[in-house]
């Protein structure tokens, strides 16, 4: 089993749905949980990170943790194609020297005008 | 400020051969990662340095694979007498500090092609 599963999809939505990307883990020693955006033949962007479980909001992204289950999601607004690209979770174990990330494979999300 | 510098963008090698990856981290950043990304796949941690030190080597191959980060100039990511499963795009990141890694930037990348 993979310490960080995620659904590289594809997903397809059309301009102005409601996105939601999820990842599961299995390692109960992650403790921070970021979410980067990568577009094509491009390195990763992080869009936000959470520390534990809660929400975060930044605009029209929502990054949420649920450690109990070990599920994060990140949920986005308003889509635009400008939004369409792969979306990549990530991370930390706090027994790690915090410098190795854990990544999922990424979902490539589509969002057609 | 110019971002994380990555050089060439893509290599090509011949079976056997040789080949080194450049990275020169944001101004002032003093934490460098590497991370390899095979196709379909995720990113997969290599190592971790600071400056003139290894910190974390766990996810480098055990053989053929070397890096460091020398006092002055850039991080180098080498891989030597690659192999066509060598064949992937190559990401580098740098940070502040340690505690900084969860917000490490990210380079464009070099793709790394075996033939």
């Amino acid at each position: 089993q993979k310490e960080v599963e995620q659904d590289p999809g594809p997903l397809s939505v059309p301009e102005g749905a409601i996105v939601s990307l999820n990842c599961t883990y299995s390692n109960s020693a992650f403790q921070y949980f970021m979410w980067y955006r990568q577009y094509s033949r491009k390195g990763p962007e992080l869009l936000m990170y959470t520390y534990s479980s809660g929400n975060k909001e930044d605009g029209r992204f929502t990054a949420q943790v649920d450690k109990s289950s070990k599920y994060i999601s990140l949920f986005i607004r308003d889509s635009q194609p400008s939004d369409s690209a792969t979306y990549l979770c990530a991370m930390i174990d706090r027994g790690s020297t915090l410098g190795r990330l854990y990544f999922g494979r990424g979902t490539q999300l589509t969002v057609w005008p | 400020n110019a971002g994380v510098m990555q050089n060439p963008r893509h290599l090509v090698r011949r079976r056997g051969q040789e080949a080194r990856l450049r990275c020169s981290p944001m101004k002032g950043h003093s934490h460098v990662y590497w991370y390899r990304q095979l196709p379909e796949e995720g990113l997969k941690f290599m190592v971790y340095l600071q400056k003139e030190n290894i910190i974390d080597e766990s996810g480098m191959p055990k053989e053929r694979f070397s890096a460091e980060f020398p006092k002055e100039g850039p991080s180098i990511l080498r891989i030597q007498q690659v192999v066509r499963g060598d064949s992937a795009a190559y990401f580098c990141a740098s940070s502040l500090g340690q505690t900084s890694a969860i917000e490490a930037f990210f380079g464009q990348g070099t793709r790394l092609t075996v033939v």
